[in-house]
């Protein structure tokens, strides 16, 4: 049984640019959370989204967008990255909103 | 004042020894909290769920104190496996369902 999927695994990309990041949930689940992790800090929420639409969001700026398709799958979309944008991007998956949360192993997201 | 804060460490202990980990939060309407192990550039693992009733799996032990909106994880007999950043998180409930909040993360070197 795979478990959460993150895709690609290393990203490098200059400020300004636009960056799609992408997660398959763990067989089962159906909601997918995403979350910044700067170094030395503890991840931070970005949004959520079940039954492909967004139903949380955290204190990030319009530049994140995300998506979800109806295989549950989902995409977080940053645009007019900046060099604060330099995280480990984690997608985590549960079944239900309030389920347990399984992480992926991230996309660690670098801009020059 | 972030809404959960946890001991700065890190925290650097001989095999075999018991550690303590403290983590507060501020929000009196969090309903789930939980321990998390995150190693080196790795996800985020789920460790144990806390209750109030204080909870036990095999050497780790989580106590909560609702009352003074404390959480606190002890490690016995200190394996190097154990080496790892332990993250305490908390979960609003309410409206704000499946949104994780994590503590900055308080790093444990087990030595031999």
């Amino acid at each position: 049984d795979a478990g959460v999927t993150q895709s690609p695994t290393h990203l490098i990309k200059t400020r300004g640019q636009q960056v799609t990041l992408r997660c398959s949930p763990k067989s089962g689940h159906d909601t997918v959370s995403w979350y910044q992790q700067a170094l030395g800090q503890g991840p931070q929420f970005i949004f959520q989204y079940y039954e492909e639409e967004e139903r949380q969001r955290g204190n990030f700026p319009d530049r994140f967008s995300g998506h979800q398709f109806p295989n549950y799958s989902s995409e977080l979309n940053v645009n007019a990255l900046l060099l604060g944008d330099s995280a480990l991007y984690l997608c985590a998956s549960s079944f239900g909103r309030q389920g347990e949360q399984f992480f992926g192993p991230g996309t660690r997201l670098t801009v020059l | 004042r972030k809404e959960v804060e946890q001991d700065p460490g890190p925290f650097n202990v001989p095999e075999g020894a018991t550690v303590a980990f403290n983590c507060t939060y501020s929000n009196s309407a969090s309903q789930s909290f939980f321990w998390y192990r995150q190693d080196c550039r790795k996800e985020p693992k789920l460790l144990m769920s806390v209750y109030s009733s204080g909870n036990e799996d095999g050497r780790f032990t989580a106590q909560l104190n609702r009352a003074s909106q404390y959480i606190s994880l002890l490690i016995r007999d200190s394996k190097l496996s154990d080496s790892a950043t332990y993250l305490c998180v908390v979960n609003r409930g309410g409206g704000s369902q499946g949104n994780l909040i994590f503590g900055k993360g308080t790093k444990l070197s087990v030595k031999p």
